[in-house]
């Protein structure tokens, strides 16, 4: 199976800062790597699919990037409301395996 | 509006057989691959399975195959995940995903 590391695994910003949040792949999956984010008592929601594209709706704060095996989530200017679990999903290979989750707080 | 609505939850004795359902309004049901995703209390989220279409072909986690048979029917527009043997493990909440829409989840609790 492949394995998705994310890190941190818990992390802790300002609001305004700029946040990276990282998932590195075991093996190649191309870009078919999607972010979720994941509040308590809510489904996840889609951030990111195809590992650079903004899913309906999330706000262009958000954005993905890739290099090589390494998939980021960036948010240019944190607010409060994001807030959540990050996971990180592939979906190149069955059985579409997700990370284990970067908790994000504000300071 | 895009809905999907999963029922059949609750608790159920370790070994026992369970049934969930999830309802889908507001796209094309049977056009789009469906999928289960779990999350135990305190874990992340776990890829329980997925289905094609037109039912014709499921994939499943490693883990998950034998015990959960994911199903559809595209005339209600229902995805089912029949469990079964369950275990204190399978204690969860199970969410019905597909098109990048989940519904609110189902929670599963496994104990006598």
């Amino acid at each position: 199976d492949i394995q998705l590391t994310q890190s941190p695994s818990s992390m802790s910003a300002s609001l305004g800062d700029r946040v990276s949040l990282t998932c590195q792949s075991s093996q190649g999956i191309g870009n078919y790597l999607s972010w979720y984010q994941h509040k308590p008592g809510k489904p996840p929601k889609p951030m990111i699919y195809y590992a650079t594209n903004l899913a309906d709706g999330v706000p262009s704060r958000f954005s993905g990037s890739r290099s090589g095996s390494d998939y980021s989530l960036t948010i240019s200017s944190l607010e409060s409301e994001d807030t959540a679990i990050y996971y990180c999903l592939q979906y190149d290979e069955y059985p579409l395996t997700f990370g284990s989750g970067t908790k994000l707080e504000i300071k | 509006e895009v809905k999907l609505v999963e029922s059949g939850g609750g608790l159920v004795l370790p070994g026992a057989s369970l049934k969930l359902s999830c309802i889908v309004s507001g796209f094309t049901f049977s056009d789009y691959w469906m999928r289960w995703v779990r999350q135990a209390p305190g874990k992340g989220l776990e890829f329980i399975g997925e289905i094609k279409p037109d039912g014709s072909k499921t994939n499943y986690a490693p883990s998950m195959k034998g015990r959960f048979t994911i199903s559809r029917d595209n005339a209600k527009n229902t995805l089912y995940l029949q469990m079964s043997s369950v275990r204190s493990e399978d204690t969860a909440t199970y969410y019905c995903a597909g098109m990048d829409a989940w519904g609110q989840g189902a929670s599963v609790t496994v104990s006598s």
